[in-house]
Order: C-alpha cells, then structure tokens, then sequence
C-alpha cells in the first residue's frame, strides 16, 4: 500500500526559506493515474489548510492565498517531491503534511512539525 | 473562498448513542464534500467522499448526506475509537480547497 513520508528542517528562522521533501513508497509517483501529490498544514486547534498540489507531469496548483511564496516540485527518479516556502514568520508554524489527491486526500504522511523562531 | 462553517464545535455524548454534525458552506459546492476523523497525535483520515460515499475500510455505522451548502456526517452507534475530531471539505474548480474548523466529539 502506499506510504508516503515527510522530511525536512524542524525549525526555521523568521524570513528564511521553509523546505520540505515528501518520499513516497508504494506507488510510482510517475504512474498512469489521475492522482495529484499535495502539501497541507494544520496549526494547533485549528483545520488543516491546503497549500497546492503537483502532477507528475510538474504541472502544479497553488492556494491563491500562499501563491506568491509556494514552490511546489517533483522528482520521479526518487519518487519525491517538494515544497519550499519563502519569507517565513511565526504565522507559517504548523504541521506540514504531504498527501495523495485521489479527488480527495485518500492517503497522508504522519506529519512534521516546523517551527518559525530565532 | 469558500467557507466552511461547522456545528457543533463540541459534541458531548456516551458510546453507543448517534451523532450528527453539520457543515455548511458559505456558497454551493454541489456534492464535492469530504469528511476527515483526526485523532490526537494523528494525520486526518478520509471517511467520506463526495457527500455520502464511504472511503475503503470505512464502517457502515459513518453515513453522510447532503448537497449544495448543507451536508451532514452520522455516526449511528459511537465507538470508542470514534471520540476524535472531524472536519469537513470541499473541493471546488479551479482549486482552493478549504476545510472547516472541526467538530470535536467527546466522551459525556
């Protein structure tokens, strides 16, 4: 079955760049299928927010509210692939997930916790 | 942006009574409605699609319904494991997904 695993920084300094890798096992990223690979996240106490998402194509989709800041990427060659986000602050802490859109977010990682502070 | 309202924020109950929890969007989204279940430490999981369809290994008990901006998820006979928080979501074109801000559904 398919799994996929967050990986990247735990702690970001305030304006710097927030990058996160997703590795997917199970399934090629790159295989025939309508699924899409995307990021969320979830501050504490609140829903979680839909950051975009990637084909394996490359082509991607943004929130229209992160858009100016989101770079989402992908590497078939390592079944991966990534987001970056730029000029952090306080605000951007959350758990970050990555997760398969099958329509709907069929399939998630277990999550990581990235924390803005000097 | 299409807003997700969700009622109760808290839902007090005993196992083995039902639940009803609503969601209620800010305008339309046809049948393009999710619920997730997130338990403490954990990633949400995918319940119901497209209003009323359950996810693969779903149990009968979790039913939904409802269209345009007015949807419900029942639980008919609570579990223990079923005490978590549920969230609504919509999946409009061209995307900008949204969720609600949760039902949390505790033991009475």
């Amino acid at each position: 079955q398919v799994q996929l695993q967050e990986s990247g920084p735990g702690l970001v300094k305030p304006s710097q760049t927030l990058s996160l890798t997703c590795t997917v096992s199970g399934d090629a990223i790159s295989s025939p299928g309508a699924y899409y690979w995307s990021w969320l996240r979830q501050s504490p106490g609140k829903g979680p927010e839909w950051i975009g998402y990637i084909y394996h194509s490359g082509s991607t989709y943004r929130n229209p509210s992160l858009e100016s800041r989101v770079t989402i990427s992908v590497d078939t060659s390592k079944n991966q692939f990534s987001l970056k986000l730029t000029s952090v602050t306080a605000a951007d802490t959350a758990v970050y997930y990555c997760a398969r859109v099958n329509g709907y977010f069929d399939v998630w990682g277990q999550g990581t916790l990235v924390t803005v502070s000097s | 942006e299409i807003v997700l309202t969700q009622f109760p924020a808290t839902l007090s109950l005993s196992p083995g009574e039902s639940a009803t929890l609503s969601c209620r969007a800010s305008q339309s989204v046809g049948t393009y409605l999710a619920w997730y279940q997130q338990r403490p430490g954990q990633a949400p999981r995918l319940l119901i699609s497209d209003a009323s369809t359950r996810a693969t290994g779903i149990p009968a008990r979790f039913s939904g319904s409802g269209s345009g901006t007015d949807f419900t998820l029942t639980i008919s006979s609570l579990e223990p494991e079923d005490f978590a928080v549920y969230y609504c979501q919509q999946r409009n074109w061209p995307p900008s997904w949204t969720f609600g801000q949760g039902t949390k559904v505790e033991i009475k």
